[in-house]
């Protein structure tokens, strides 16, 4: 199974602060036809988890431009420009080049 | 709206059985494949299932292997999870999801419902 390590695992930030998580696979996530199967994840308090990013760095539809996805083979980060107090939550990576479908342990962002 | 409602969570004892539904709304749901994920009280997201859109060939976690069956019935837009020999690391809030691709075959979940509790028990 490919391992996901997410860092950190908790970050506070305040309101209006950047922030960074890091997502590092055990094996690349790049096909060999060039697409790479790394996706972002937000789950809110009490709801069920949202799509951020797809491969690597495609907001999805109605996500704010304060998220940006970077990063090739093995090494990710999602970046979130100016945080929010509705940006809290545990964010998650993922990984869909292999089953089992994989995810990080989850970074919990809270606001300072 | 495009929609997931799941059903069927509840208390259930060591050993027992469960099955779970999802009924999908506001998109063509024979068109895309469907996924079970759970996450644990404390801890993070786990894939559970998942089936194609015809539901000819389903996949699942090495840890649900020959005790979870995920099934689908297109005509009446549902998505199944039978749940047996249950133990208390079956306990979690069960999630379903659409999956979609960019294409080359790859999938991932685009909308999820809000999810249903299942706890093993006794």
């Amino acid at each position: 199974d490919i391992v996901m390590t997410q860092t950190p695992l908790s970050l506070s930030v305040t309101p209006g602060q950047p922030a960074s998580i890091s997502c590092r696979s055990s094996q690349s996530l790049l096909h060999s036809h060039g697409k790479t199967y790394l996706y972002w994840y937000l789950q809110r308090p009490g709801q069920p988890p949202q799509l951020l990013i797809y491969e690597v760095s495609n907001r999805f539809s109605g996500v704010s431009d304060r998220f940006s996805g970077s990063g090739s083979e093995t090494d990710f980060t999602l970046n979130i420009n100016r945080v929010e107090a509705e940006d809290v939550g545990v964010y998650y990576c993922m990984q869909s080049i292999h089953l089992p479908l994989t995810f990080g342990q989850g970074t919990r962002l809270e606001i300072k | 709206q495009v929609q997931l409602v799941e059903s069927g969570g509840g208390l259930v004892k060591p050993g027992g059985s469960l099955r779970l539904s999802c009924a999908a709304s506001g998109f063509s749901f024979s068109d895309y494949y469907m996924t079970w994920i759970r996450r644990a009280p404390g801890k993070g997201l786990e894939w559970v299932s998942y089936t194609i859109s015809s539901g000819s060939s389903t996949y699942y976690a090495d840890s649900v292997m020959g005790r979870f069956t995920i099934s689908r019935d297109n005509a009446k837009h549902s998505l199944y999870l039978q749940m047996n020999s249950l133990g208390a690391e079956d306990t979690a809030m069960y999630y379903c999801a659409r999956m979609t691709t960019t294409g080359n075959g790859y999938y991932y979940m685009d909308v999820w419902g809000k999810g249903t509790t299942v706890t093993v028990s006794s």
